[in-house]
């Protein structure tokens, strides 16, 4: 069985510009969630999908969104990107969602600001 | 805001040690989790504890949540090589939104 799978491994942009990221979660699963990963803050909550919608946000500005779509896989989008925007962009994907559930990590996108 | 925070931060023992990793709060949490994450890796679930008081053991690893699941810890009994990692704690009360502790950066040396 595949794991979750993150594109691009690696992404190189300018301070302005705008990044998509993309999210395969293992087969079956319905639920998305992103973290961002700095060596300053950590891993951080970004935002969870379940069945196409938005069930919880994290506290980060509104340059940051996602979406999932009808085969449970999900974008994340962040606009007008910023230095500190340079981090590890780790999706995860479960079964269902429960505070209970195992989540399944992909590898990250390494986002580089310039 | 809930906040956890994980003591040591950074660990350096020789092979054959043993070493407890700490995850403290002031919130209470319905579910702590621990990961292991390698370099350019993402993180890898080790176990999930939801029961106050728990206590679960993964071959040399043991994990306990404190009876107000507020607080846990990892214990290795006789560290390897290969334990080596960034290990996270992460509490949950809703859905898939974990808060994450800071992480100890483990290093074991043969």
């Amino acid at each position: 069985k595949a794991g979750v799978t993150q594109t691009p491994r690696y992404l190189i942009k300018t301070r302005g510009q705008q990044v998509t990221l993309s999210c395969s979660p293992i087969s079956g699963h319905r639920s998305v969630s992103w973290y961002q990963q700095t060596p300053g803050q950590g891993l951080q909550f970004l935002f969870e999908y379940f069945s196409e919608t938005q069930r919880n946000k994290g506290n980060f500005p509104g340059r940051f969104s996602g979406r999932q779509f009808s085969n449970s896989r999900s974008e994340m989008n962040v606009s007008t990107l910023e230095l500190g925007d340079s981090a590890l962009y780790l999706c995860a994907s479960s079964l269902n969602r429960g505070y209970a559930e195992k989540l399944f990590f992909g590898s990250g996108t390494q986002l580089s600001v310039l | 805001t809930q906040l956890l925070e994980q003591s040591p931060q950074f660990l350096s023992i020789q092979e054959g040690e043993n070493l407890t990793v700490y995850c403290n709060s002031s919130s209470v949490f319905s579910s702590l989790q621990w990961y292991r994450q390698e370099p350019g890796e993402g993180p890898v679930l080790l176990v999930t504890v939801v029961t106050g008081g728990e206590v679960k053991k993964l071959k040399r690893l043991t994990f306990q949540f404190g009876d107000a699941r507020k607080d846990s810890s990892l214990h290795i009994t006789a560290a390897q090589p290969g334990d080596t990692g960034l290990y996270l704690c992460a509490g949950s009360n809703a859905g898939n939104m974990l808060t994450f502790g800071g992480g100890t950066r483990l290093m074991v040396k043969p």
